[in-house]
């Protein structure tokens, strides 16, 4: 069962572009929506996250919107650079939780 | 050291062996974690270590598959009469804190070939 679905499954946009990234949940007891970054051969890495109280955080370039009515959240990448090209994983988490529930994965290229 | 370590990178199995993967979480992290990523998948949850205690097991996919943590520290996965279906990259993940209750620094993985 799917309960977090990303989209879309990979994205090219020039230096300098937007790219968005967005995910949908099923499951209203998530409480905890990370992003993490993921390059070939790494583990993945945690990049920002957000609690259903607040609707958008900005860390650096990254920001998270988020929509608790619609059960979406997304992830916009500002003034995007080569080396931001990663496959990028959204995932939830119940409150008190242990697991992390994640999406299939965007695969992001930002070319120069 | 510097991050969560995991070993062996690669691993070949043939139908039937059995398979043991390591991971070093770093020092002094409460918390540790199993998960599974198949080729082009997000990773799933397989299993939690709070210290030595295993607190959650529930996404072991079979009875072939076994985690420990005998000292709080290193632990193992280990998976009997591996199947094709085992082939994917094994996460193992650590965190800080007992409180700290989701996976926050990942290993770079085993990648696992079931031929």
């Amino acid at each position: 069962q799917q309960q977090v679905k990303q989209s879309p499954q990979s994205l090219i946009v020039q230096k300098g572009g937007i790219p968005i990234i967005n995910c949908a949940y099923e499951n209203t007891a998530f409480d905890y929506f990370p992003w993490y970054q993921q390059f070939p051969g790494k583990g993945p890495a945690l990049l920002i996250a957000i609690r259903p109280d607040v609707s958008e955080k900005k860390e650096g370039r990254f920001t998270i919107s988020f929509n608790k009515s619609a059960k979406q959240f997304s992830l916009h990448i500002m003034d995007s650079q080569p080396g931001d090209s990663a496959t990028y994983f959204c995932a939830a988490s119940m409150e008190y939780g242990n697991k992390l529930v994640f999406g299939a994965g965007t695969i992001l290229r930002v070319k120069s | 050291g510097a991050g969560v370590s995991q070993s062996p990178r690669y691993k070949v199995a043939k139908r039937g062996q059995d398979v043991a993967l390591r991971c070093d979480p770093i020092s002094g992290h409460v918390s540790l974690f199993w998960y599974q990523q198949a080729l082009g998948q997000g990773p799933e949850f397989l299993t939690y270590f709070q210290n030595e205690a295993q607190l959650d097991k529930s996404g072991l996919p079979s009875d072939r598959f076994f985690a420990e943590r005998p000292e709080g520290s290193v632990s193992t996965l280990k998976i009997q009469r591996t199947q094709q279906e085992d082939s994917a990259v094994y996460l193992c993940a650590s965190s800080l804190r007992r409180t700290d209750r989701l996976a926050e620094y990942f290993g770079p993985g085993t990648r696992l070939t079931v031929t």
